[in-house]
């Protein structure tokens, strides 16, 4: 159990819908990191937080967002949803940011778009 | 950060050590060798990292050579459930550069 905790662990939709994918990081972990992995994509990095703040963006659609809370959860808004953004979306976090420490993840929710 | 490059897959017997090599010619001084496991469609879950020195735990030793150039991450004793993709990435450690970038990884599958 890496402490890090995705809620929920699937979710279906349909196309055009909006979803709310939640991260609850490690206990003292102040950095969040969001990935989404597709089957012919791979593991891609979407975005990073630390305490609060937006610190980094990757591939990460307009129609998507983020946002990480005063108790550290994180948030991925997923809107408009295309049946490509069927995915397994996984949350990592680390205890501060510009160290070495490994990043821990959780075990996904699984996106299906219908 | 430096690419990596990895077999695309592997296979070792139950019981034997499992060695995984990675190349990463390009790595500069302040980049760590990072290696981490997916099980599945599990989350990945991390094994080991280190700088320039080997390195051991619970799970696995990692070997890196002496000019960095390239590593190996050894599973002493594979089980069946070692079997998984396994991620060698290179990642700086400096304010605002902590993304990890994941390639394709080499498929690892212990055979009973």
């Amino acid at each position: 159990d890496s402490g890090v905790t995705q809620t929920p662990k699937h979710l279906i939709t349909a196309t055009g819908q909006r979803v709310t994918l939640r991260c609850s990081p490690r206990s003292g972990d102040l950095s969040v990191y969001w990935y989404q992995q597709s089957l012919d994509q791979g593991l891609q990095f979407l975005i990073h937080y630390y305490n609060g703040e937006e610190r980094a963006k990757g591939n990460i659609l307009e129609r998507f967002s983020a946002q990480q809370f005063p108790d550290l959860h994180s948030e991925l808004n997923l809107s408009s949803l295309e049946l490509g953004d069927s995915a397994l979306y996984f949350c990592a976090s680390s205890p501060s940011m510009g160290d070495n420490s490994p990043l821990h993840f959780g075990n996904g929710t699984r996106l299906t778009v219908t | 950060d430096a690419k990596t490059t990895q077999p695309p897959s592997m296979d070792c017997a139950e019981g034997r050590a499992a060695n995984l090599p990675c190349n990463h010619s390009t790595i500069s001084g302040n980049e760590y060798v990072y290696w981490y496991r997916q099980i599945h469609s599990q989350g990945p879950q991390y094994i080991i990292h280190g700088l320039k020195n080997n390195e051991t735990n619970e799970m696995a030793s990692l070997i890196i050579t002496e000019d960095r150039k390239s590593s190996t991450l050894i599973l002493p004793h594979a089980t069946l459930r070692d079997t998984a993709v396994y991620y060698c990435i290179v990642r700086v450690a400096r304010q605002g550069a902590q993304k990890l970038v994941f390639g394709q990884g080499t498929r690892l599958t212990i055979n009973p």
